[in-house]
């Protein structure tokens, strides 16, 4: 079975605070994604990743940054943490070609105080 | 502009009877994809279903199928016979190329209720 895995599944941080949150995935697919939902809003994305070390701001870049150093791993980073950025994280990976159903991993839900 | 476009937060739908959840899409593309997700309350994301935008015919999936209309730019979910088990969060989503790469974005969702 394919396993996208993020490094947690909760996690609480202050304000201020630079966080990593990881995502591993173990089926050499090139793309990967992070998204962030929030009620009402559904899944918006972040970055996203086509190769190691190259990576596409999405809709909701800001106060983010992201790391691929290698292809099976994506890191989402918050340089300064901040109330706002309180929500459930999701990562996500596929196949460039033949276009495949992307699969998720089971979430972290950040919650910054 | 929304890119996908689920106008429906929330529905309520009797056990057995059929139901269709609306997608609308935009986008300048001509090939591209289109997939539905649920998520029941234990936040996983199922993958359902899944039209390619030279798909000509609709997809089907056991109970979904995707009532694709491409001149319309709408992919609704139709989920024949719901089950009490059919009861959770719903997102369509538009997979497009960006520059030579993969773009994958999500609607709003809908939150269906099935009701015994």
């Amino acid at each position: 079975d394919v396993k996208v895995t993020q490094s947690s599944r909760y996690l609480v941080k202050r304000t201020g605070e630079k966080v990593f949150l990881e995502c591993v995935q173990d089926m050499d697919h090139e793309n990967m994604f992070w998204y962030r939902q929030d009620p009402g809003l559904g899944l918006r994305l972040i970055y996203f990743s086509y190769d190691v070390k190259m990576k596409e701001k999405g809709d909701i870049p800001e106060g983010y940054s992201v790391s691929r150093e290698k292809k099976e791993r994506f890191s989402l980073i918050l340089e300064s943490a901040s109330t706002n950025q309180t929500s459930m994280y999701l990562c996500a990976s596929c196949y460039w070609s033949p276009p495949r159903d992307p699969f998720f991993g089971q979430g972290t839900r950040l919650t910054v105080v | 502009a929304q890119k996908i476009t689920q106008t429906q937060p929330g529905m309520f739908v009797q056990e057995k009877e059929a139901v269709t959840l609306d997608c609308t899409y935009d986008t300048s593309d001509q090939s591209y994809g289109l997939f539905w997700y649920k998520q029941p309350s234990s936040g996983e994301m199922i993958f359902l279903i899944y039209q390619g935008s030279y798909d000509e015919q609709n997809a089907t999936e056991g109970r979904y199928s995707l009532n694709f209309q491409k001149a319309r730019k709408s992919a609704n979910l139709v989920i024949s016979a719901s089950q009490l088990g059919d009861s959770a969060m719903y997102f369509c989503a538009m997979r497009e190329a960006f520059f030579g790469n993969e773009k994958l974005t999500f609607g709003t969702g809908t939150r269906l209720t099935i009701i015994p």
